[in-house]
């Protein structure tokens, strides 16, 4: 099982210009999430999917949407992006958000917006 | 947004020291504590999931207590060795109003072994 996959690894954008982050899980858990990582901060969460078919804003969401393709994928978009949103983004999946669940963590995608 | 705090931010032991380290989080409207170890250039990993209070987990050196009245959480390292070396992330899964589902995540603790 590959668990938890993200692509791309690294991006380097231009301000204004648009991508996708891809996410996905063999585990077929139900909930995915979305974090950025900056320095001093700690893990924030963008948006998250309790199960496939529903999406919902967590701390940080402005300037991402987000499309819960279906139970395996879950991306991350930026339609205007903006140097405030170099980051690392992580992707994470769990079998549920009704109980204790740990979560997965996919190995980051590292962005640069400059 | 809820507080979760971590201390201290960074921790340099030697190798064979035991340390430990704290989570504070807002007591009201508990459900889980989460425990994760992070790696440089690695994925968070889950250590200990705890509901209860008193709890306590262990996993080989590693442990950890629970105290849900007051709202802390101790992690213990015992006989630190280099490959501990990590940062500790406690994440606090609240059961009230829109916080419920998600995990808010302290700064972490920076752990350094020393050989």
């Amino acid at each position: 099982n590959a668990g938890v996959t993200q692509t791309p690894k690294f991006q380097v954008l231009k301000t204004g210009q648009s991508m996708t982050l891809q996410c996905a899980q063999d585990m077929n858990h139900n909930s995915m999430y979305w974090y950025r990582q900056d320095p001093g901060m700690g893990l924030r969460l963008i948006y998250y999917s309790a199960s496939e078919g529903t999406t919902d804003k967590g701390e940080v969401p402005n300037g991402y949407n987000v499309s819960r393709l279906n139970k395996r994928e879950f991306s991350l978009r930026l339609e205007s992006a903006a140097p405030s949103q170099t980051s690392v983004y992580f992707c994470a999946s769990s079998e549920g958000t009704g109980a204790p669940y740990e979560q997965y963590f996919g190995p980051g995608t590292r962005l640069t917006v400059t | 947004i809820l507080n979760v705090e971590q201390s201290p931010q960074s921790l340099h032991v030697q190798e064979g020291d035991s340390t430990n380290f704290t989570c504070s989080f807002p007591s009201s409207n508990f459900y889980a504590l989460h425990w994760y170890r992070w790696e440089t250039a690695k994925s968070p990993e889950a250590l200990f999931v705890m509901t209860l209070n008193g709890d306590e987990k262990k996993k080989g050196r590693i442990s950890a207590t629970l105290n849900t009245k007051e709202g802390y959480s101790y992690l213990y390292i015992k006989g630190s060795q280099p490959e501990d070396s990590a940062t500790y992330l406690c994440a606090l899964h609240n059961a009230g109003g829109t916080s419920y589902g998600k995990l808010t995540f302290g700064q972490g603790t920076i752990l350094t072994v020393h050989p």
